[in-house]
């Protein structure tokens, strides 16, 4: 079973629509991270946040905003008025094995993202 | 701050022949170094990562090899290439093991 699943392998909207990528993760660990990483078409990815286990506080960074719920393992990723720049391959990351010492980061399969104008 | 590279940024190589992938850091010591592979379909896969020189552990076996000959440099390698080598290649540096990993910019590889 994938660790890391984005169900969702591309989505199109129109600029200035609100747009909710998903995220939901496996773990057996009680010490974890996850983490969002953006790619445009330059290939390069960026990173975006990084959460830890301990704290489902919801984030907001601008347009951005980030939804923990442990309850659901899902950690999901809100654009806000998307724009065209948002154009690009999204993917979500867990970080476990702390509690065994030893960390992997494991990549979901990503999310394209297409706004249009 | 600190940044990252990887050259070259494109390259295209026969069947057979070696492959040498450089990637170097700026403005940090001691990093965990790491490459990771990404094929058609998007998804990455970590083949290598680095804690320190000379300690390299392997994530998946393969064609491939890695070697962290200084402190800040992790060069990717194979003595014969495969068609299925082709792909993009990022390298990725993190301050430590429960730290975020920050990319390269990538090279794109395609075997002929």
């Amino acid at each position: 079973a994938q660790k890391v699943t984005q169900a969702q392998t591309e989505i199109s909207v129109v600029e200035k629509e609100d747009v909710t990528l998903d995220c939901v993760y496996e773990t057996r660990d009680t010490t974890y991270y996850l983490f969002w990483y953006k790619q445009p078409p330059s290939g390069e990815l960026v990173f975006l946040i990084r959460r830890n286990s301990f704290d489902e506080q919801n984030e907001i960074s601008g347009r951005y905003s980030w939804n923990f719920q442990k309850s659901t393992s899902s950690f999901n990723f809100t654009i806000t008025a998307s724009q065209v720049v948002d154009s690009a391959v999204y993917f979500c990351a867990l970080s476990e094995g702390w509690d065994s010492g030893y960390s992997t980061l494991t990549f979901g399969k990503g999310t394209m993202l297409l706004v249009s104008p | 701050s600190q940044t990252i590279h990887q050259w070259p940024a494109t390259l295209v190589q026969p069947v057979g022949s070696p492959l040498s992938l450089e990637c170097t850091v700026e403005g940090t010591s001691n990093p965990n170094l790491y490459w990771y592979r990404q094929a058609a379909g998007r998804g990455l896969q970590l083949l290598f990562y680095s804690v320190g020189i000379g300690q390299i552990s392997s994530e998946v076996p393969q064609n491939l090899s890695a070697s962290r000959p200084q402190d800040r440099q992790f060069i990717l390698s194979s003595k014969k290439l495969l068609l299925s080598d082709s792909g993009f290649y990022l390298c990725a540096w993190s301050a430590g093991t429960a730290e975020t990993q920050y990319f390269g910019p990538g090279t794109r590889l395609l075997v002929l």
